[in-house]
């Protein structure tokens, strides 16, 4: 089956650093991809919706210049936590959807720990 | 956005059948019914998806309602892999999916 990859799938960092992830999908080309972020025993909270080529959208609430996404190609989307704090601490998940079928595909997950 | 209810909990014992089940009163003709499950600390899972017809795959089958408005994940014989969160979505190809707080299935051996 199609497969997104994500890295790292664990990172710590000092509060005040910035963190990128990657979101990959290895094995077919994604116009859109989506990011989001879960607290423990919580549902997935959609962050934004990236598109190859163009802006994120993001949806309400999220800090677009907080949380810096690009798309720049059809296998490839980063999301960055500038200047990170002990808040933004979190389960980051990256879906992207197969152009082909319509599907969507997830990542593993990434963990971030602000210290 | 189209809204989706599940119970918050169920319980199956292992080698059982379980039927998660799925309200979606305010489906439109356009929405997809997906289904999606996590384990902890993983990113959600693929399991099926449906229109309007019945749907089986290796994982699972998923009845519709005539009607639409509710649906039923059918898992034929639980393993302890299989507890998890399911998450029932509704959604178009071309929408972003946005996940309720799903239904957490335990599995007793």
């Amino acid at each position: 089956g199609a497969v997104v990859s994500q890295h790292p799938s664990r990172v710590i960092c000092k509060s005040g650093t910035s963190v990128k992830i990657e979101c990959r999908s290895l094995d077919f080309q994604a116009t859109t991809m989506f990011w989001y972020r879960q607290f423990p025993k919580k549902s997935l909270m959609l962050m934004a919706t990236s598109n190859e080529g163009s802006k994120a959208t993001y949806e309400q609430g999220v800090e677009k210049d907080k949380f810096l996404i690009n798309h720049a190609s059809l296998t490839l989307s980063t999301l960055t936590v500038t200047s990170a704090h002990p808040e933004d601490s979190s389960f980051y998940i990256c879906s992207a959807r197969d152009e082909g079928s319509g599907e969507l595909f997830f990542g593993e997950g990434s963990r971030l720990t602000v210290l | 956005d189209a809204k989706t209810t599940q119970p918050n909990s169920m319980e199956s014992n292992e080698e059982e059948p379980v039927h998660l089940p799925c309200n979606h009163s305010t489906i439109s003709g356009t929405d997809y019914i997906h289904w999606y499950r996590q384990l902890p600390s993983q990113g959600p899972e693929y399991v099926i998806h449906g229109l309007t017809s019945n749907v089986n795959n290796r994982m699972a089958s998923l009845a519709i309602a005539e009607d639409r408005k509710s649906s039923t994940l059918i898992l034929h014989r639980a393993t302890l892999r299989d507890a998890a969160v399911y998450y029932c979505i509704l959604s178009t190809f071309y929408d972003k999916v946005i996940f309720g707080p799903g239904t957490s299935l335990s599995v007793i051996p």
